[in-house]
């Protein structure tokens, strides 16, 4: 999508290593988001920024970290990637005007 | 807590066809919802946003529409097409931070030629 990218696009893990998911932006955006996606579940808010180092949990943020260093920038990481990480992790940015949000393609993790 | 529901869950129309989606929130108080489109192994495509003052959104042959007081949205297809196959999310926002987006399970659209 326009103005926000992520990569990697797919990752192949082993269990018990770190892993990190950068998302870009050049929107100038507030707040950024991390979301994966299962079957069944639907999408799952990880971890949010609404500024540079301010960020909180979401609602599935057990063994996920997250920094955000400059406004363009949200990294999300597994700290010790297990196999239920496996999912396909979206980024997300919205303004705080309209409130609209935009999504990345996605980044596939598969944990083995 | 928003919660959002989205029927059906599957729909399959012949080509030509127009049609509705449907979408309910159970919290009123929302800054806007939106409308996403998912194709198969793809990200999310956001389709129309409604601000909570509007009544309505349109964009070609997609119309929405947002009813808070009933905490009910609506998305009209026109003439549907094969182009048109995919899963439809509603989103209902209520703000920026953890609060923000609630989605529905979203409606599986087949359009068959």
């Amino acid at each position: 999508d326009a103005g926000i990218t992520q990569s990697p696009r797919h990752k192949v893990t082993e269990t018990g290593t770190p892993v990190t998911l950068r998302c870009h932006q050049t929107e100038n955006h507030r707040y950024m988001y991390w979301y994966r996606q299962d079957p069944g579940h639907g999408l799952r808010l990880i971890h949010y920024s609404y500024g540079v180092k301010d960020t909180d949990k979401g609602e599935v943020s057990d063994g996920y970290s997250v920094s955000r260093s400059k406004t363009e920038d949200f990294l999300l990481t597994l700290e010790s990637a297990t196999s239920s990480q496996t999912s396909v992790y979206f980024c997300a940015i919205s303004d705080a005007q309209n409130y609209g949000y935009t999504f990345g393609s996605g980044t596939r993790l598969t944990v083995v | 807590k928003q919660e959002v529901t989205q029927i059906p869950a599957a729909l399959s129309v012949p080509e030509g066809e127009n049609l509705v989606l449907n979408c309910s929130f159970t919290d009123s108080a929302i800054y806007n919802l939106q409308w996403f489109r998912q194709d198969p192994g793809k990200g999310l495509t956001s389709l129309l946003l409604i601000q909570s003052s509007q009544r309505e959104q349109t964009s070609g042959r997609l119309n929405a529409s947002l009813d808070k007081s009933s905490g009910r949205s609506t998305l009209y297809i026109a003439a549907s097409q094969p182009g048109d196959s995919a899963t439809y999310l509603c989103a209902a926002n209520s703000g920026g931070g953890a609060d923000g987006l609630t989605f529905g399970k979203g409606t599986h659209l087949i359009i068959q030629p």
